[in-house]
C-alpha cells in the first residue's frame, strides 16, 4: 500500500546548527500532512502541519516546506539543541481516507551532540 | 490539562490471557483512534472512533476489539493475546470538526506477551 517515508533512519548533529529532516509520500491524494516528535518512552508529541494548498509554513524554530510536485515534506530545525534529540515522524491524511486517521513513515532519530 | 490519558503503562500477559487497555480524553474531542507502534516502525492504525457509539476498523484490527459508550473514553480490548500482539500502543484524539485537525497522544502502554 501507499505510505510515508523517511529518507534517512538516523541523522547527527552538532548543537547550534541547522538540521534538515525529510520525507517522501506517494498518495497525491494526501491533503494535510504532520511533524511529530517522539521522545523515548512517551507518545509523538505534534510539532507542526501543513495544508496541501500551502508550501511553507513557520513556527518557533521550525519550519516545514512541502513540494507537491515531487512529493516531498520535510522539516527544518534552527539552532538545535540537545532537548531536540528525538525520533521524528512525518504523518499525512490522504482525503478520502477514513476517519481522517494517519499515516505514518517510520522516523528520523535525531541525534544533538553539544 | 491532562489531555490523553493510557493506562496502564506496562504490562506483561500470558499467551491466551485478556486484558482491556484504558484511554480516556478530557478534551471532549469526537474522533479517537488506537494504534500500535512496533520497534523502529511507525504506527500502525488499529480502529478508530468518530463518536459516541460509533467504531471502525483500521489496518490492523485483527485480534482487538473496541467499545465507545462515551466521549470520554475508548478502551482496546485484546481477548486472546498472542505474541504477535506484543507492541507499544498508542490513544489518540482530535476534534471531529473539520479534517485538518492535528491529533493529540497519550504515552501509550508497553505490552508483552510471553
Amino acid at each position: 500500500g501507499e505510505s510515508v517515508g523517511l529518507h534517512l533512519p538516523t541523522l547527527s548533529v552538532q548543537e547550534g546548527d541547522n538540521s534538515i529532516i525529510n520525507c517522501a509520500y506517494s498518495n497525491s491524494a494526501s491533503d494535510y500532512f504532520i511533524w511529530y516528535k517522539q521522545e523515548s518512552g512517551k507518545g509523538p508529541q505534534f510539532i507542526i502541519d501543513i495544508r496541501s494548498n500551502m508550501d511553507k509554513r513557520q513556527g518557533q524554530r521550525v519550519t516545514v516546506l512541502l513540494n507537491k510536485t515531487v512529493k516531498h515534506l520535510s522539516l527544518q530545525i534552527a539552532a538545535t539543541q540537545p532537548g531536540d534529540s528525538a525520533v521524528y515522524f512525518c504523518a499525512e491524511t490522504p482525503y478520502n481516507q477514513a476517519g481522517t486517521a494517519l499515516i505514518f513513515g517510520k522516523g528520523t532519530t535525531l541525534s544533538v551532540s553539544s | 490539562n491532562a489531555g490523553v490519558t493510557q493506562t496502564p503503562k506496562f504490562r506483561i500477559l500470558k499467551i491466551g490471557q485478556s486484558m482491556t487497555l484504558q484511554c480516556t480524553q478530557d478534551m471532549n474531542h469526537n474522533y479517537m483512534y488506537w494504534y500500535r507502534q512496533d520497534p523502529g516502525m511507525g504506527l500502525k492504525l488499529i480502529y478508530y472512533s468518530v463518536g459516541a457509539g460509533i467504531t471502525d476498523k483500521g489496518e490492523v484490527p485483527n485480534g482487538y476489539n473496541v467499545s465507545r459508550s462515551t466521549t470520554e473514553d475508548f478502551p482496546l480490548r485484546l481477548e486472546l493475546a498472542a505474541p504477535s500482539q506484543t507492541s507499544v500502543y498508542f490513544c489518540a484524539s482530535r476534534p471531529g470538526t473539520g479534517g485538518e485537525r492535528p491529533q493529540h497522544f497519550g504515552d501509550g502502554t508497553r505490552l508483552s506477551i510471553l
